[in-house]
This record gives structure tokens, sequence and C-alpha cells, in this order.
């Protein structure tokens, strides 16, 4: 069974430092994704991971993927307000041509205070 | 317009009623699914599709039922058989295996509650 653990649960960090949220999955994974939550609302998509060294950046966030390791990385660079959510990471086993089945993390929810 | 809408928005369910939660998306995706999250925790797979009449469970079926009779629309029922059904529901939907960097795109949800 695959299992997918995220640290911190809980994040609280100043606006303007730095911060990265783990990623950890127990199998083999063909693609790890990044999503973002604001309270009371549905998910946003933010990065895919397909192979292992990959990485990607978006603004503040960047993503990387050890498939090594089975682990994959969140990094914020100066924090900002707005970027206070609840982000998870899913993880999409290997499925040989069928449609994917994403496990989840618990979450980690992000407040950046002033 | 392109997009998934679900509802709606707020459900309310009496004991031992079977209540549908609707989700309808036009981004001519082949795979469709529903996913439950709990207060604080991650998303849980219910049923997921791949193609039109077909659907597989998820993690977490017993208690719901789902069609998939076109391609655009993923109804979920929640039965009486679903015991704590009070939760936030997702629709999601992707294009199907076999496109780059495929992604499960989400729908705005439904928060059922129990009287």
């Amino acid at each position: 069974e695959l299992k997918v653990e995220q640290n911190p649960l809980f994040l609280s960090m100043q606006e303007g430092k730095n911060y990265t949220i783990y990623c950890n999955y127990s199998t083999t994974s063909d693609r790890l994704y990044w999503y973002r939550q604001d309270p009371g609302k549905s998910l946003e998509s933010l990065f895919v991971l397909l192979s292992n060294g990959a990485v990607k950046q978006e603004g503040r966030l960047m993503a990387s993927l050890d498939t090594k390791a089975r682990l994959s990385t969140l990094h914020i660079t100066a924090a900002v307000h707005d970027l206070s959510a609840t982000y998870f990471c899913a993880v999409d086993p290997p499925r040989g041509g069928t449609a994917s089945k994403l496990t989840f993390g618990t979450g980690t929810r992000l407040q950046v205070t002033l | 317009d392109g997009g998934i809408t679900q509802s709606p928005k707020y459900l309310f369910r009496k004991e031992g009623q079977n209540v549908t939660l609707s989700c309808e998306q036009n981004l001519n995706h082949d795979a469709m699914y529903w996913y439950r999250q709990d207060p604080g925790q991650g998303l849980r797979l219910i049923y997921y599709s791949q193609i039109v009449n077909d659907f597989q469970k998820g993690d977490i079926a017993e208690g719901y039922s789902v069609s998939r009779e076109k391609k655009e629309s993923f109804p979920l029922t929640v039965t009486s058989a679903q015991k704590n059904p009070t939760a936030f529901y997702l629709c999601a939907s992707s294009p199907g295996p076999g496109v780059y960097q495929e992604t499960q795109y989400f729908g705005p949800g439904t928060r059922l509650l129990v009287l």
C-alpha cells in the first residue's frame, strides 16, 4: 500500500523567510504532484514532476523530485502572506496505461505572518 | 470557458436518505474522479472512471455509487449505507493516460452535512 507523508503538518513563518516542505512516499512512483488549497476552496495544481532530478519553479515556489530517495521538496523563498494555504503532495504509482490514482499526503498548512 | 462544475455547493442529508452529487466537465477529458476530504486531512479516492460506461472502486468506495453514461458527467450517490458521510467532496478530471504531464483538475467541491 502506497503511503505518502508530509512534514511539517503545520508551518508558521515570517514574511521574507525561506522554508522547505518535505514529501516522502513508500513505493515507486510514475509522477508526483503538488497542489495548493485555500481554506474552504478546491485544489489548484502547482507542479507535476515526472523524473528523477526534476526541478520546477514558479514565482517563490520551487519543487524537486528525488525518486531514489522517494522524496520531493517544496521550497518557499522569501515568503509573502499570499502564500498562506495548505499544500498537498500527491503520488501516482506506476499504472501501465490506466488512469492515474493519486494518493495524497495529509497536507502542510502554511501560515505566513508579518 | 472550460472547467469542472459541481452542484450543489452545500447538501444536507437526512438519516436513511440517498443523495446525489453532480459533476460536469467540458474539458473533453476521458478520466474523472471522486475524492472525499475530511477536516484537516488529505483527499481519499472514492471512485474513478477512465472512459464512458466504465468505472472502478477507489480506496473508500463502500457506501457510494457512481455512473458514467456520458463523457462529461460523473455523478456520485451517497447511499444510506455510508454511515459517516459528512465531508467535502471533490470531483476531478484528467485527459487520460498517454498525455504528457497529465494532471488532475479539480472542481469547486460539494460540502455534505448530515442533519
